[in-house]
């Protein structure tokens, strides 16, 4: 079974932190991904990477960067963290023209 | 730019009915995925369509694909409960690399 793993599943923070969120992948998997989910807004695309070292930028990368050193690992990083990125965080990978495995998800909460 | 639409964006059915959740997209794609996502859960991958005409089958729910129409189907057949939960389609773009969601159909299934 494909794994998808997520470093925290709740996260409590203060604005103006620099907040880590990792996602480790089992299968292998050229493509991650980083979404935010919010009520109303649906799944949004932060970043992706389909190379260990490549990213490229989702519709919304604004306050957060990505780290791939390794294949099987994909961070996000919160450089300051602010209240409006409170949100569902989901990580996900797939081979190419394959459906994305997620992860179980970080709720992030920014006080 | 490709955009995916879902409707309806609430469905509210009784036990026993069928019903069908339509997805929309914008433009050329023959590669289109279905989720599930449980209220405080991540998402789970329910159905592949990846060519016009695929049509899978999982239980009580039906998913379909006509690439020319730019449409895919999810058919519910006698909704139970435990159906409750908020469907996702994905389309996935031209580069091959992402995935564009649509903004979920949440369904209520009463007894």
């Amino acid at each position: 079974d494909v794994k998808v793993t997520q470093s925290s599943r709740y996260l409590v923070k203060r604005t103006g932190e620099k907040v880590f969120l990792e996602c480790v992948q089992d299968m292998d998997h050229e493509n991650m991904f980083w979404y935010r989910q919010d009520p109303g807004l649906g799944l949004r695309l932060i970043y992706f990477s389909y190379d260990v070292k490549m990213k490229e930028k989702g519709d919304i990368p604004e306050g957060y960067s990505v780290s791939r050193e390794k294949k099987e690992r994909f961070s996000l990083i919160l450089e300051s963290a602010s209240t409006n990125q409170t949100s569902m965080y989901l990580c996900a990978s797939n081979t190419f023209s394959y459906e994305q495995y997620f992860g179980p998800g970080t709720r992030l909460t920014v006080t | 730019e490709l955009k995916v639409e879902q409707n309806p964006l609430f469905l509210s059915m009784q036990e026993g009915k069928n019903y069908t959740i339509y997805c929309n997209y914008s433009t050329t794609s023959d590669r289109l995925y279905w989720y599930r996502q449980d209220p405080g859960k991540s998402l789970e991958s329910l159905f592949v369509l990846l060519s016009n005409g695929a049509v899978k089958q999982e239980g009580r729910l039906m998913a379909s694909l006509d690439t020319k129409a730019r449409l895919s189907t999810l058919h519910i057949t006698a909704a139970v409960h435990d159906l409750s939960a908020t469907y996702f389609c994905a389309v996935e773009d031209s580069y091959g690399q992402n995935f564009v969601f649509g903004p979920g159909t949440r369904l209520s299934v009463l007894p």
